[in-house]
Parts: structure tokens; sequence; C-alpha cells
């Protein structure tokens, strides 16, 4: 399967540093996604990052895509305590669901 | 602007009922998803219909079955319940097969699914 692997599984870091979390993966893929999820609650989409693409940006996030290590991260910046949450990377291999990663559950402390 | 509606949000069920669970997509899209997150477990892939016909199945169990209807809506039947089908379950709706390459899915807030 494609599924996506994350590192760490949890991480806790104080409120105005980074937070950064890794997914790899196993097949090709059309592109990738990071998703957040808030305890009990609904994922919400946060970037997309396409396969011919090495990073992207949007506001304190920055997402890189490494298609030859099959793998990608994201950086969430001057994290707040609001930030606290699980992320989800999920692959789109182009004619296939999303396949989603295990998660890393941030906790973001004030 | 409209996001993808599921009902109910929350439901308990005894050990061999049966349950239904509802899915109305963001207008115009096409495409639903349906996914099961186990308690602190990754969101898992059902199954997937487009322009109501199915399109991918994953875990589904035979127990479950679903359907896409013409006004696009869809809806998740699970029968024979048991304890493990307690989780929370998602769907989340597309424009097209391989979704929106800008956007992603776009997911509802889930259904919690408690068998007792």
């Amino acid at each position: 399967s494609q599924q996506g692997e994350e590192d760490p599984q949890a991480l806790s870091i104080q409120e105005g540093e980074n937070a950064t979390m890794n997914c790899s993966y196993k097949t090709s893929i059309n592109n990738l996604q990071w998703y957040r999820q808030n305890s009990g609650r609904g994922l919400v989409h946060l970037i997309l990052i396409r396969s011919n693409e090495r990073e992207k940006h949007s506001g304190r996030l920055r997402v890189t895509l490494d298609t030859s290590k099959k793998s990608s991260s994201l950086l969430i910046t001057a994290s707040r305590a609001a930030d606290t949450a699980s992320y989800f990377c999920a692959t789109d291999g182009g004619n296939t669901p999303l396949v989603f990663g295990k998660g890393t559950r941030l906790s973001v402390i004030a | 602007a409209a996001g993808v509606i599921q009902s109910p949000r929350h439901l308990i069920k005894e050990k061999r009922e049966t349950a239904t669970l509802k899915c109305y997509p963001i207008p115009r899209h096409d495409t639903v998803y349906w996914y099961q997150q186990g308690p602190g477990q990754d969101p898992q892939f059902l199954i997937s219909f487009y322009e109501k016909m199915q399109s991918d199945k994953g875990s589904i169990p035979d127990r479950f079955s679903a359907q896409q209807f013409s006004d696009y809506h869809s809806e998740l039947n699970m029968s024979s319940l048991e304890l493990g089908d307690s989780a929370l379950y998602f769907c989340a709706s597309s424009l097209g097969l391989v979704g929106d390459s800008n956007y992603g899915y776009t997911f509802g807030s889930g259904t919690r699914l408690t068998v007792v």
C-alpha cells in the first residue's frame, strides 16, 4: 500500500517554537496533502503539494516534498497553543482515494 | 460557504442493531468518500461513489453497504453492529474522481458511533 507513515508519533513543544513533522510513503503519488484534526473532530485540509513541487508555503506552514525519498515534512513556525492537534499526511495516487498516515499528535504548551 | 454535512453527529446503538449514517456533499461535488477512524487511529478508507456509482472499495465489512442517491447525498448502512464498529465515520466530497487538485477533499465533521 502507499500508506503514509509519520514521525514523530507525538511532539510536545513550547509556544513560539517551530514544529516539524515528517511523513513517508511507499508508492508514486499525484499529490500529498496535510490535514489537521482537533481531538475527536473533523479533518481540516491544510495544504496540498503536487508531485512536481518541492516546497510550498501557506501562512505559518511550510511543506516540502522529496519524491526521490518518498517523504514530506510539515513545518509550523512560531507555534501557538491553538495549534495543538493531530496532523495527518495523506497521499493521492491519482486514481485511488486518499490514504492517510498514522498522524502526529502535537502539543503546544503555553 | 456550505460544507459537507453529516448526520447524525452522535449515535449510540446496541450490538446487532443497524445504523444509517448520512452525508450531504458540497453542492456540485459529485464524488463522496467514506472513512472510518477508530480511537487513536488514522482514517481508513471504506468506499467511494462517483456519479451515483461505486468507484472504489476499501476495508468495508460485508455487513456495511452504501449508496449515493440522485441528489448526490450518500448513506452508509451498517448492520449486525459489533463493539469494534465504534468509531468516528467521516464523509468527504470532491469534484471529480481524484479530488480537486488545488484544494484536496472536504471532510464533514463526522458521525461518532458508539456500539454498546
